[in-house]
């Protein structure tokens, strides 16, 4: 079964800093795809980042940009430059290349210290 | 184009009462997705639909059960609630057979008290 983790709960970081959320999976699957959704407090989920898995180059999206270690099945969110609209819910998600079921993890709460 | 709708937003039930909750997908938009968001348990898949047609279900009671229209449009009914349903309903749609991402709703929250 594909699990999808998020270790750290609670993340902070202040104003212009750069931070990075974890996030690890378990698939035997070798084509995947995985997000990084964010869901501010106003609760509506945006999508961030996407990441195909056969694809060795790591994705970014202006200031975000991820660490995508398919062997280690280890998918970090980098946010550089960060401000105080980053603050939010950030989930990890996987998909596979077949089906539409999305896993997600629990998710990371990031505080944004002005 | 208008985004994913949800209604109602807000909704209180009781104990053994069963609701309806609704959602719009994007125009064009064939797959219907259900998640139950409670915290501490993230995002819960529920079901998914396509062409009216449910494709994949998650792990949950037959108290959950779900339709989707013609035009797209899902309902998600749940029967017989529970204190424990409450929580934020999460509808998600996107293109068709092999989408990429989905778009996600602003969620009902329900409260069964």
């Amino acid at each position: 079964a594909q699990t999808v983790t998020q270790s750290q709960p609670e993340m902070s970081v202040q104003e212009a800093e750069t931070v990075t959320l974890s996030c690890t999976y378990d698939t035997s699957e070798s084509d995947y795809y995985l997000f990084w959704y964010k869901q501010p407090p106003s609760r509506q989920m945006i999508l961030v980042i996407r990441q195909e898995a056969y694809k060795q180059q790591n994705a970014t999206e202006n200031r975000f940009s991820v660490n995508f270690q398919k062997a280690a099945k280890s998918f970090s969110l980098k946010i550089s430059d960060s401000q105080l609209g980053d603050a939010a819910m950030y989930f990890c998600a996987y998909r596979m290349n077949t089906g539409n079921q999305f896993y997600f993890g629990t998710g990371t709460s990031l505080t944004v210290i002005p | 184009k208008a985004g994913v709708t949800q209604t109602p937003r807000y909704l209180i039930k009781t104990r053994g009462q069963q609701v309806t909750l609704s959602c719009s997908p994007i125009s064009g938009h064939r797959s219907v997705s259900w998640y139950q968001q409670t915290p501490g348990q993230g995002l819960q898949f529920l079901f998914e639909y396509f062409s009216e047609t449910q494709r994949n279900k998650g792990n949950f009671p037959g108290r959950f059960s779900g339709r989707q229209f013609s035009n797209s449009r899902s309902e998600m009914n749940v029967s017989t609630l529970e204190l424990g349903d409450s929580a934020l309903y999460l509808c998600a749609s996107s293109v068709g057979d092999k989408p990429y991402e989905q778009y996600f709703g602003p969620g009902t929250r329900l409260t069964v008290t």
